[in-house]
């Protein structure tokens, strides 16, 4: 299964934008690139996902490098709430995901 | 609509016990996943069915856990002779179809003594 690489923790503060570093440099062309992120006791929540193109919903968008080796996840306004883990994922043609260990965004008031 | 669901929510039992967690899928979803999720990491794929049969279970980790989806709806992970190992978070997760979004529920917390 292909990797990805992120930092094991970033810190924001509140109101701020945040972006979250992703490297995923064996990547094939067929994986989608997830992100998931994971508050305290629950189930990991689907936050967006992309191919090649950029995308951006009503949480987040996704800012994929040219070459696919790398992404980043924005937050634009960074939310106490926000504060989770936050997992990047290639998606295989399976459909399975393979979690690594994601990164511990910590959002000061 | 009402998300994924899982019970118990909860569950203890003792070294080479028997038990069954319960996934509640999205309705309507074809494809049901399992993944285990130790403290510290990220969840890990067990296996994922599609309709009722199991499509892939390659990640389970040997004989004694085995899961059903019978009715292509509701799925149940069975583990056999429970060991200390095996306590950990386990999460279910329904898409609509293969290759699309995965949506989680809360999962189980099983702890074995």
């Amino acid at each position: 299964d292909a990797k990805t690489t992120q930092p094991n923790s970033m810190e924001s503060n509140e109101e701020e934008p945040v972006h979250l570093p992703c490297n995923h440099s064996t990547i094939s062309g067929t994986d989608y690139i997830h992100w998931y992120r994971q508050l305290p006791s629950q189930g990991p929540e689907y936050v967006i996902h992309g191919l090649t193109s950029n995308v951006n919903n009503r949480m987040a968008s996704l800012a994929i490098a040219e070459d696919r080796k790398s992404s980043t996840l924005i937050l634009h306004r960074a939310t106490l709430r926000d504060a989770a883990v936050y997992y990047c994922i290639l998606r295989d043609v399976f459909s399975r995901l393979t979690f690594g260990e994601g990164t511990q965004l910590t959002v000061n008031p | 609509g009402a998300g994924v669901s899982q019970t118990p929510s909860n569950k203890v039992t003792e070294k080479g016990k028997y038990v069954e967690l319960r996934c509640d899928p999205i309705s309507g979803h074809t494809a049901l996943y399992w993944y285990r999720q130790s403290l510290g990491q990220g969840p890990e794929f067990l296996i994922y069915f599609q309709g009722t049969g199991a499509a892939d279970d390659s990640g389970l980790p040997n004989d004694r856990f085995f899961a059903v989806r019978p009715e292509g709806s509701v799925s149940t992970l069975k583990i056999q002779r429970t060991e200390r190992g095996d306590s950990a978070v386990y999460l279910c997760a329904s898409s609509r179809d293969i290759g699309e979004t995965q949506y989680f529920g809360p999962g189980t917390r099983l702890l074995v003594l």
